[in-house]
């Protein structure tokens, strides 16, 4: 069982937008803004999205959103792309070991 | 560019000992932390460990505190990840990835990964 929680599955289709959650506790999520959101598709390494909870690395497209309130982060894809078909998972600093805990991982599917 | 590239596929038996590589390059190799992350198949990912090249201060997760050793070689700016007997529920993909700025409360994420290195342990 993941430190964090993330729906197993969300599905959209191109150009909407769509949501994923991720509920920690007030150790993790609810405590730090050091949540981060990786994008595995099928086969590959993952690849950081966003960090310190709505911060995107120079090449991920503004598409790409992250928010928090309270023990739960949010990432939203907006505009959604058939390449956006992915595993995401998000993660949390903790404070203890292990400094970092992991959600489950949601899977994207582009209809 | 900074690169991490993680040795090869290994199939072992169990009871083996094993040491996987991820060799930095592109960055100075001592300066940043590396985690290591286990993936079984079919499943999600879970942070193992750190360590910081400069020093090698390590940290482990309790889950596998006792059960790998995570070590780096500096001359060579290499990572590594070893078990001194495996079991068959070690069967994973292990990636090591860099933090660009540490795990601490002022930041904690993973900003560059390795391919990753499948271990397949079976009698």
């Amino acid at each position: 069982q993941s430190a964090l929680t993330q729906p197993p599955s969300v599905s959209g289709s191109p150009g909407q937008s769509v949501t994923i959650s991720c509920t920690g506790t007030s150790s993790d999520v609810g405590y730090y803004n050091r949540v981060s959101w990786y994008q595995q598709p099928p086969g590959t390494a993952p690849k950081l999205m966003i960090y310190e909870v709505n911060s995107r690395p120079s090449g991920v497209p503004d598409r790409f959103s992250g928010s928090k309130s309270g023990n739960t982060a949010s990432l939203t894809i907006s505009g959604l792309q058939a390449e956006d078909e992915a595993v995401y998972y998000c993660a949390s600093y903790k404070g203890s070991s292990p400094f970092m805990v992991f959600g489950g991982g949601t899977k994207l599917t582009v209809l | 560019e900074v690169q991490l590239v993680q040795s090869g596929a290994e199939v072992k038996k169990p009871g083996e000992s094993l040491k996987i590589s991820c060799k930095g390059s592109g960055y100075i190799f001592s300066n940043y932390w590396i985690t290591w992350v286990r993936q079984v198949p079919g499943k999600g990912l879970e942070w193992m460990g750190i360590i910081y090249p400069s020093d090698s201060e390590t940290r482990y997760s309790p889950s596998f505190q006792g059960q790998v050793t995570i070590s780096v070689d500096r001359s060579t700016s290499t990572a590594y990840l070893g078990w001194s007997s495996l079991k068959a529920s070690d069967t994973a993909m292990y990636y090591c990835a860099r933090h660009p700025r540490g795990c601490t409360s002022s930041s904690c994420h993973l900003e560059n990964w390795g391919q990753g290195t499948l271990v397949t342990v079976s009698s």
